[in-house]
């Protein structure tokens, strides 16, 4: 079974709408990173949650970390057209922080205009 | 450099040659990682590296599968004898250090495709 599960796989929003990703551990979580990949590039990092009910946002995108379900939530507010691409969590399950992240298959996210 | 690099960014090779892929951190992380990530899938973990020192190597396929990183700074990931199923998307990562806290930062990656 998949350790790191994200949900949806896809998403279709119209521009202007909200959206959530989710990603649910099936370990203990010591800490969650979110990236984002548009085809053929590389990841971009988005932000790493460490600590449980830690909340962080940047520009229009919050990602909170609920330690206890082990489980993390992206959330988009009023999506735009720039946000379209693939978002994936990386779960940190060893408590040593940067050994080797384990990785969600990926949630693809595409605006429609 | 400002970002991780790698090169080559596309690789076709015929089944059965050598290859290698080459990583250059962000100036002055000591941990560097590499991944790999199939079509449709996340990124799956390979090795990783702190300074020269490989220390978790639990991730690589099989033996076919070696990496480098002889000067603590740019690392190469060799693959010999090819095969098609070794086809994806091979990424590196570094960070500033190792432990809970640091952000990893990924390069663009090589394609690899094994004909």
């Amino acid at each position: 079974s998949q350790e790191l599960e994200q949900s949806p796989q896809s998403l279709i929003v119209q521009e202007g709408k909200n959206l959530t990703i989710n990603c649910t551990s099936s370990k203990t979580l010591y800490g969650l990173y979110w990236y984002k990949q548009k085809y053929g590039e590389g990841l971009i990092f988005l932000m790493m949650l460490q600590k449980g009910g830690e909340e962080k946002s940047h520009e229009k995108i919050t990602a909170k970390l609920d330690e206890k379900k082990q489980q993390s939530s992206l959330h988009i507010t009023a999506s735009q057209p720039s946000h379209a691409g693939i978002y994936l969590c990386g779960a940190d399950h060893s408590g040593g922080g940067a050994d080797g992240l384990t990785f969600g298959k990926g949630t693809h996210l595409i605006i429609q205009p | 450099g400002a970002g991780v690099s790698q090169s080559p960014r596309y690789k076709v090779t015929k089944r059965g040659q050598d290859v290698a892929l080459r990583c250059d951190p962000i100036s002055g992380h000591v941990s560097l990682y590499w991944y790999r990530q199939a079509l449709g899938q996340g990124p799956e973990f390979l090795t990783y590296f702190n300074y020269e020192a490989q220390q978790d190597k639990s991730g690589l396929p099989n033996d076919r599968f070696s990496a480098e990183r002889p000067e603590g700074s740019i690392s190469t990931l060799t693959i010999q004898r090819t095969e098609q199923r070794d086809s994806a998307m091979y990424r590196c990562a570094s960070s500033l250090a190792r432990g809970r806290g640091n952000t990893i930062y990924f390069g663009e990656g090589s394609w690899l495709t094994v004909v």
